[in-house]
């Protein structure tokens, strides 16, 4: 599975977007981008996950770069509650994960 | 609702003692997978299960063992071999074990032990 960087924290003021960066240079083409997030002593929280086109649930929007090596995950009115920490992972479509949550990125929202 | 129990929630043990880990899943997934959390780290894995009655070594194996048995079901016990247990563990579950759909986890046991 390919390998993933994200700036280790970013700041966001509650009520505005927070677009969480994450490269995937050697992503390839069979090969997921996923979200979760971890809030502090709980288990990670599915987010989003998409291949190539831009997608968006209720929580939040994925834009995938036409190049596929980055992509950003959009919270579109952050929240006090939305602050945990991030974590992009990209995974194909066979196997198990094996090793794939970095340290991601730390998100805080502030009042 | 459906998903993903692990229990205990904290568990403390003296050193040299192998302690289990439970992990039941209402889901009907047929993959499972445990992780350790380390402070300010990613998750790493030490076992997963796609079907009953099988299951491999993840990166982290060594001084734990686990079963699969029933569908529902993962334990995972923390031998006396492992050698810095204290950590916090995390299972998850999902649909097959090829396909793209995501990873449901519980909400962890943090284990200590002295």
């Amino acid at each position: 599975d390919a390998k993933t960087t994200q700036p280790p924290s970013m700041d966001c003021a509650e009520g505005r977007a927070a677009n969480l960066p994450c490269n995937h240079s050697t992503i390839s083409g069979n090969e997921y981008v996923y979200w979760y997030r971890q809030i502090h002593s709980q288990g990670p929280q599915y987010i989003i996950h998409g291949l190539k086109n831009n997608e968006t649930n209720e929580m939040a929007s994925l834009i995938i770069t036409e190049d596929r090596k980055s992509s950003t995950l959009i919270l579109p009115h952050a929240t006090l509650r939305d602050t945990a920490v991030y974590y992009c992972i990209v995974r194909g479509n066979t196997g198990g994960f094996k090793t794939i949550f970095g340290a991601g990125t730390r998100l805080f929202v502030k009042a | 609702d459906g998903g993903i129990t692990q229990s205990p929630k904290y568990l403390f043990r003296k050193e040299g003692q192998n302690v289990t880990l439970s992990c039941e899943q209402n889901l009907n997934h047929d993959a499972m997978y445990w992780y350790r959390q380390d402070p300010g780290q990613g998750l790493r894995l030490i076992y997963y299960s796609q079907i009953v009655n099988d299951f491999q070594k993840g990166d982290i194996a060594e001084g734990y063992s686990v079963s699969r048995e029933k569908k529902e079901s993962f334990p995972l016990t923390v031998t006396s071999a492992q050698k810095n247990p204290t950590a916090f563990y995390l299972c998850a579950s999902k649909i097959g074990g090829s396909s793209n759909s995501p990873l449901h986890f519980g909400n962890g046991t943090r284990l200590t032990v002295t």
